[in-house]
């Protein structure tokens, strides 16, 4: 079965400055995907950024950015500029490309809490 | 184009209870995922139906249970309520068509105490 781990249960930045969130996974398989989800006190899980593993470009949107090494198993997000509007709890999640053909299924880690510091 | 919705926001119930949760997708989604998300397990997933079929499922006990219906809405039914089922439940919707870059749009969740 596949694993994600956070380590960093809270993290904490300045306005504008750059905060690095860790995420490592286990699996066996080669081919699957990697996700960072964001959930604001509204509770709605939101998409950040996605990677898949097949490919040695690492993602990035607009001030979000990862760095995927796939050897190591671990896929950190990184967020420029950091924001007001960026404090939330961020979950790592991965899904396998070897299920079902469009089964939808994500293994999350436990989330780090970030909060910025006006 | 309207979100994921699910009903209601929030739960009380006591123990031995059942209950239903419910969420309808976006148009035109033929997949919902259903989670449970508690402090100390974090966020597990439940089960997947697609077109009206369950497809994929987590490691949960029989208590809990689903269906969708034919226009994709999805009900989640959990008998014989314990305290540890106090969770919020996040429901997902996707095309379901397993394309790479296939989003998945999660709704607000409903929570659910249980007493």
């Amino acid at each position: 079965a596949q694993t994600v781990t956070q380590s960093q249960p809270e993290m904490s930045v300045q306005e504008a400055e750059t905060v690095t969130l860790s995420c490592t996974y286990d699996t066996s398989e080669s081919d699957y995907y990697l996700f960072w989800y964001k959930q604001p006190p509204s509770r709605q899980m939101i998409l950040v950024i996605r990677q898949e593993a097949y490919k040695q470009q690492n993602a990035t949107e607009n001030r979000f950015s990862v760095n995927f090494q796939k050897a190591a198993k671990s896929f950190s997000l990184k967020i420029s500029d950091s924001q007001l509007g960026d404090a939330a709890m961020y979950f790592c999640a991965y899904r396998s490309a070897v299920l079902i053909q469009g089964a939808q299924k994500l293994v999350f880690g436990q989330g780090t809490r970030l909060t910025i510091n006006p | 184009k309207a979100g994921v919705t699910q009903t209601p926001r929030y739960l009380i119930k006591t123990r031995g209870q059942q209950v239903t949760l419910s969420c309808s997708p976006i148009s035109g989604h033929r997949s919902v995922s259903w989670y449970q998300q508690t402090p100390g397990q974090g966020l597990q997933f439940l089960f997947e139906y697609f077109s009206e079929t369950q497809r994929n499922k987590g490691n949960f006990p029989g208590r809990f249970s689903g269906r969708q219906f034919s226009n994709s809405r999805s009900e989640m039914n959990v008998s014989t309520l314990e305290l540890g089922d106090s969770a919020l439940y996040l429901c997902a919707s996707s095309s379901g068509q397993g394309a790479w870059n296939e989003k998945l749009f999660f709704g607000s969740g409903t929570q659910l105490s249980v007493l």
